[in-house]
């Protein structure tokens, strides 16, 4: 079975901080796929980024960058100087993708994160 | 960029009536996904379609039904609703290779 963990449940940060979000997960397959998404106040979910577990590259977006790290199961996101913007529930999620695994999405609990002004 | 839609936006029901969810996916995806969100909780998968049948299934009541369109479009239709049906309802469309799934605003639906 897949499985999502992210341990934080709410963070809270003053503006221009750097937070970084945790996501560690469980998985067989040997195919898959891991994601962060975004969800503001206004309830949308954002797609933010995809890793697909062959490619072990770090990935840097602006003020976002994501930490894969297979050896350790995990796959955490990094906002550096935080604005009152980014403050959202962020999920990270697994599928097995589309070659025989299953394309559900395993979401984690989400992280709250709060970005004080 | 078109993203996906869904209608109605929002959705005041009594117990034991019915709704209806529409989903429009994005021109071209092939792939349609349905979650359910409940207050403070993560996404739950429900039921995917592609190329009009169904690929995948979830935790899905059994008062749930859906399905897709010959011009994609999806719909859920949930019967005898419940008090715990209140929720957020989600399509995703995805297009062929069904990796990354596009979210639409979702369905805040509310029995009372």
């Amino acid at each position: 079975a897949q499985k999502v963990t992210q341990a934080q449940t709410e963070i809270s940060v003053v503006e221009k901080e750097d937070v970084t979000l945790d996501c560690v997960y469980e998985t067989r397959d040997t195919t898959y796929y891991l994601f962060w998404y975004k969800q503001p106040p206004s309830g949308e979910l954002v797609f933010l980024i995809r890793r697909n577990s062959f490619d072990e590259q770090n990935e840097i977006s602006g003020r976002y960058s994501w930490n894969f790290q297979k050896s350790t199961s995990s796959f955490n996101f990094t906002i550096t100087a935080s604005q009152v913007v980014d403050s959202a529930v962020y999920f990270c999620a697994l599928n097995g993708g589309a070659q025989g695994g299953s394309e559900k999405l395993v979401f984690g609990k989400g992280t709250k994160l709060t970005v004080n002004p | 960029a078109a993203g996906v839609i869904q209608s109605p936006r929002h959705l005041i029901k009594e117990k034991r009536e019915t709704a209806t969810l529409k989903c429009y996916p994005i021109p071209r995806h092939d792939t349609v996904y349905w979650y359910q969100q409940g207050p403070g909780q993560d996404p739950q998968f429900l039921i995917s379609f592609y190329e009009k049948m169904q690929s995948d299934k979830g935790s899905i009541p059994d008062r749930f039904s859906a399905q897709q369109f010959s011009d994609y479009h999806s719909e859920l239709n949930m019967s005898s609703l419940e008090l715990g049906d209140s929720a957020l309802y989600f399509c995703a469309s995805s297009p062929a290779g069904r990796v990354i799934q596009y979210f639409g605003a979702g369905t805040r639906l509310s029995v009372l």
